[in-house]
């Protein structure tokens, strides 16, 4: 157990819709990620925040949008759902921003199964 | 931009030694790390490398050239629960802040 935690585990939704997936980092740490993994594929990452801020953007599509909250939980919101969006979502965390050092623990990740 | 190259798949006998070899073409570059999926689970954390050479933490080493942009991985004495894929990444800086870029991903498959 990493000690970061994703809710929903599973979710199965239709196109057009918009979800909102969760995570709640280890005690103590400060910067939250999410990654996108699809059948076969890396991960892609999306975006990371640290301490309510958001740091750093990937391939994160415009539909997409996350924050991160005073509570240092996270969330992680999908839009006009398409079929190719149906993927394994990680959210993951770490305790630092610097350089020294780079231990990022994932969650077990979200499963969105778009229909 | 980032990117990354690893072997797509490595296939290796029980007791055996693989090496999982990665290339990386970023600016910015901070470090290299690796992780371990087993299918279906979350990625964990093996090692990471910010400056150049061999760290070993048990039956797993990783190398670390940054003249060469090229890091990999050693495993060692391998075992049937090493079958899984395995991830190189990069810590790079970004704008303000930094960004953990990762590969593909290399499946390891671990023959008796």
């Amino acid at each position: 157990d990493s000690g970061v935690t994703q809710t929903p585990k599973h979710l199965i939704t239709a196109t057009g819709q918009r979800v909102t997936l969760r995570c709640s980092p280890r005690s103590g740490d400060l910067s939250v990620y999410w990654y996108q993994q699809s059948l076969d594929q890396g991960l892609q990452f999306l975006i990371h925040y640290y301490n309510g801020e958001e740091r750093a953007k990937g391939n994160i599509l415009e539909r997409f949008s996350a924050q991160q909250f005073p509570d240092l939980h996270s969330e992680l919101n999908l839009s006009s759902l398409e079929l190719g969006d149906s993927a394994l979502y990680f959210c993951a965390s770490s305790v630092e921003r610097e350089v020294s050092g780079n231990t990022i623990y994932f969650g077990e990740g979200s499963w969105l199964t778009v229909v | 931009g980032q990117s990354l190259e690893q072997p797509s798949e490595v296939t290796a006998v029980e007791g055996a030694i693989v090496q999982i070899n990665c290339t990386y073409q970023t600016s910015g570059f901070y470090g290299l790390s690796w992780y371990q999926q087993h299918d279906g689970g979350a990625p964990t954390f093996l090692s990471y490398n910010a400056l150049d050479g061999l760290e070993e933490t048990g039956r797993f080493s990783s190398f670390l050239s940054r003249s060469d942009s090229y890091g990999y991985l050693l495993l060692q004495e391998l075992q049937m629960k090493d079958s899984a894929s395995y991830f190189c990444a990069v810590r790079a800086d970004h704008t303000g802040g930094f960004k953990t870029i990762f590969g593909a991903g290399t499946r390891l498959f671990v023959k008796a």
